[in-house]
C-alpha cells in the first residue's frame, strides 16, 4: 500500500479559509468512508479532527470540517487562527483491518 | 479519561530487536469495540502506521513491515507490545501507541486516544 498524497505545505491568512486535499486509490480513500484527519503540533502526540470523512469528535471546533469526491478527500479549516499553525496528516482504512496515512501538511498561518 | 503509555529501551543496536509495551489505563484492552496500534514518525518525517491487535491476539501488519515485526497483546496486564526485529538506522523514530475503533465504536476506523510517543534510536 502506498501513502496517501498530501501537499507538503498550506497558508493563509487569519479569518480565511484553507483546504487541504489527500489524494488515495480506490482501495483505501474512494472504497470506504472512513478517512480521519489528525492535527499534530511540534512535539506532540497527533490529535484526531476528523473521522468518518466529515465526523468531529467532542471538543473540535466547527471550523473544521471535512469531505471526500472519489478518491480524494478534503479537510477545510474556516476562521483561521494562529492555534491552528501545525501538521496534518490524512489516514484511510485501507480493508483487511489495513490503515495508511498521507505525507503531511504543514499549515502556516501568515 | 483513556491514558496510553509507552515504555521499553531508548537505544538499539541495529541487527537487534526494538520492543516497546503499550500500557492501557483507564479502560479496558478486552473491549469488543476496539483495535490496538502502533504508529511511528522518523525525525522530520510523517506518520507510518506499523500495525493493530484486536484483544483476541489477531493481528494486522503494515505489509512493509510485515516480515519484521510481531504484535502481541496481554490482556491480564491491559497491555499490547511491538517487536521489529534486525532493526537499522531507517528505524529510528519516535513510537507511538494508539486506540483505534473497530467498525462499531463511536469513533470507527480512526485513532481517538494515543500515547505521548517515545523516541527510539538505532546506533551502536
Amino acid at each position: 500500500q502506498s501513502a496517501l498524497t498530501q501537499p507538503p505545505s498550506a497558508s493563509g491568512s487569519p479569518g480565511q479559509s484553507v483546504t487541504i486535499s489527500c489524494t488515495g486509490t480506490s482501495s483505501d480513500v474512494g472504497g470506504y468512508n472512513y478517512v480521519s484527519w489528525y492535527q499534530q503540533q511540534p512535539g506532540k502526540a497527533p490529535k484526531l479532527m476528523i473521522y468518518e470523512v466529515r465526523k468531529r469528535p467532542s471538543g473540535v471546533p466547527d471550523r473544521f470540517s471535512g469531505s471526500k469526491s472519489g478518491n480524494t478527500a478534503s479537510l477545510t479549516v474556516s476562521g483561521l487562527q494562529a492555534e491552528d499553525e501545525a501538521d496534518y496528516y490524512c489516514s484511510s482504512y485501507a480493508g483487511s483491518d489495513n490503515v495508511v496515512f498521507g505525507g503531511g501538511t504543514k499549515l502556516t498561518v501568515l | 479519561q483513556l491514558q496510553l503509555q509507552e515504555s521499553g529501551p531508548r537505544l538499539v543496536k541495529p541487527s537487534e530487536t526494538l520492543s516497546l509495551t503499550c500500557t492501557v489505563f483507564g479502560g479496558s484492552i478486552s473491549s469488543s469495540h476496539y483495535y490496538w496500534g502502533w504508529i511511528r514518525q522518523p525525525p522530520g518525517t510523517g506518520l507510518d502506521w506499523i500495525g493493530s491487535i484486536y484483544y483476541s491476539g489477531s493481528t494486522s501488519y503494515n505489509p512493509s513491515l510485515k516480515s519484521r515485526v510481531t504484535i502481541s497483546v496481554d490482556t491480564s496486564k491491559n497491555q499490547f507490545s511491538l517487536n521489529l526485529m534486525s532493526v537499522t538506522a531507517t528505524d529510528t523514530a519516535v513510537y507511538y501507541c494508539a486506540r483505534l475503533g473497530g467498525g462499531v465504536a463511536p469513533i470507527s476506523k480512526a485513532f481517538d486516544f494515543w500515547g505521548q510517543g517515545t523516541l527510539v534510536t538505532v546506533s551502536s
